[in-house]
């Protein structure tokens, strides 16, 4: 099976811009969850999405939202970027239920950098 | 407040010698228990998981113990190799969440020197 993608690999924003990050999970995994790492903050959860619908939301400000389409394809927006926004953004997915299926698997990341 | 510490941020092992890293948690509820492996600038690579119901779990050169009076959980990596250097992640999950969320330690970076 192809692993989680994360399109785009880098992207390089001004403050006040927006952008969209995608993910495409592993096939037939339902469950995608967004995280950012900074060096700072470390691995910190955004938000989860199951079957189209957002179930958990990290404490992030509104300017994060994300959605998940029918194919279980998502996608993050970040909008009114802001410095403290670089980071690396990773996508996971989770497939089958029970406790294996509790096992998130990670894209690449999506390396953002706002200036 | 941190809710899965891993207090050594950097560990260097010989090559062929046993690997330790170490991951407390705080909260009673976590179930679920991972380890990742992670380079820079990549996204982390699943090791090894546990189940509160387990104590030990054993895949290839990997050994995740837990202590779930103690809160605490550890990694085993015998024999280590220098391939093993990266920075390694415990994280937990609690099924009441209803959500798959995962909870992050701040990482310990393994060094494995040949």
């Amino acid at each position: 099976k192809a692993g989680v993608t994360q399109t785009p690999r880098y992207l390089i924003k001004t403050r006040g811009q927006q952008v969209t990050l995608s993910c495409s999970p592993i096939s037939g995994h339902r469950s995608v969850s967004w995280y950012q790492q900074t060096p700072g903050q470390g691995l910190q959860f955004l938000f989860e999405y199951f079957s189209e619908t957002q179930r958990n939301k990290g404490n992030f400000p509104g300017r994060f939202s994300g959605r998940q389409f029918s194919n279980s394809r998502s996608e993050m927006n970040v909008s009114t970027l802001e410095l403290g926004d670089s980071a690396l953004y990773l996508c996971a997915s989770t497939g089958a239920q029970g406790q294996v299926g509790r096992t998130q698997y990670f894209g690449p990341g999506t390396r953002l950098t706002v200036l | 407040d941190q809710q899965v510490k891993q207090n050594s941020p950097s560990l260097s092992v010989q090559e062929g010698r046993i690997s330790i890293l170490n991951c407390d948690y705080t909260n009673s509820m976590f179930d679920y228990f991972l380890w990742y492996k992670k380079y820079p600038a990549e996204g982390p690579t699943f090791l090894i998981s546990i189940s509160s119901i387990k104590d030990k779990n054993e895949v290839g050169r990997f050994t995740v113990f837990l202590n779930k009076s103690a809160k605490h959980l550890s990694l085993h990596i015998v024999p280590s190799q220098p391939g093993d250097s990266a920075v390694y992640f415990c994280a937990a999950s609690y099924s009441g969440a209803g959500s798959y969320q995962l909870t992050f330690g701040k990482g310990t970076k393994l060094s494995v020197i040949p």
